[in-house]
């Protein structure tokens, strides 16, 4: 059973162009979550998914930013016209409902160049 | 406006010492805490966590306690291990609200041997 798994695992991208972060959950979790980790920084929420909703948007940033996670394939987490403060390690989890059942991916690092 | 707060970034303990990583909260809404450890390069891995009618939970060499009056938990780490040397996370969540974790900046804990 094979646990979260994010990819790529780093991401490098010139600024104005798109990023695309793939998120495949625990098998059998319906609910995925988005965190961002900014250097020397926590891990800060960014969105919570359930098959085919957003249900908690509020730590995404309202421009540039979007999030799905469609009824086949994984959660998508994509950034278009990316800056340099874009560059961080992004994490995705998952659970199947329950917090102490959280389990994090390896993370995306990306960096804009 | 943080809700979770690690005020000690870096902690450095000798082997076979106990190790006490702290965490503060300001959102009495919160009902759930958990420990996450985290690796470089890794994503974080769930330690440890405690429902706020517990004070305590305990799992082999850790233990966490929760002062809810005080709005303050601790992680205790005993004996320390050098395999211990990571990224501690506190996070605390609402459990009557979506679920999501809300995650301090975290504390480097060093064990040296």
């Amino acid at each position: 059973n094979a646990g979260v798994m994010q990819n790529p695992r780093h991401l490098v991208r010139r600024r104005g162009q798109e990023a695309r972060l793939r998120c495949s959950p625990v098998k059998g979790h319906s609910h995925v979550y988005w965190y961002r980790q900014l250097p020397e920084e926590g891990l800060k929420f960014m969105v919570y998914l359930q098959k085919e909703n957003i249900i908690d948007e509020s730590g995404m940033p309202k421009e540039r930013f979007s999030a799905e996670f469609p009824k086949e394939g994984p959660s998508i987490l994509r950034i278009q016209q990316v800056v340099r403060g874009d560059s961080a390690a992004y994490f995705c989890a998952s659970s199947a409902g329950a917090p102490s059942g959280y389990t994090f991916g390896s993370g995306t690092r990306l960096t804009v160049v | 406006d943080q809700q979770v707060k690690q005020n000690s970034p870096s902690l450095s303990v000798q082997e076979g010492r106990i190790s006490i990583l702290n965490c503060d909260y300001t959102n009495s809404m919160f009902d759930y805490f958990l420990w996450y450890k985290k690796y470089p390069a890794e994503g974080p891995t769930f330690l440890i966590s405690i429902s706020s009618i517990k004070d305590k939970n305990e799992d082999g060499r850790f233990t966490v306690f929760l002062n809810k009056s005080a709005k303050h938990l601790s992680l205790h780490i005993v004996p320390s291990q050098p395999g211990d040397s990571a990224v501690y996370f506190c996070a605390a969540c609402d459990g009557g609200s979506q679920g999501n974790l809300i995650f301090g900046k975290g504390t480097k804990l060093s064990v040296k041997p």
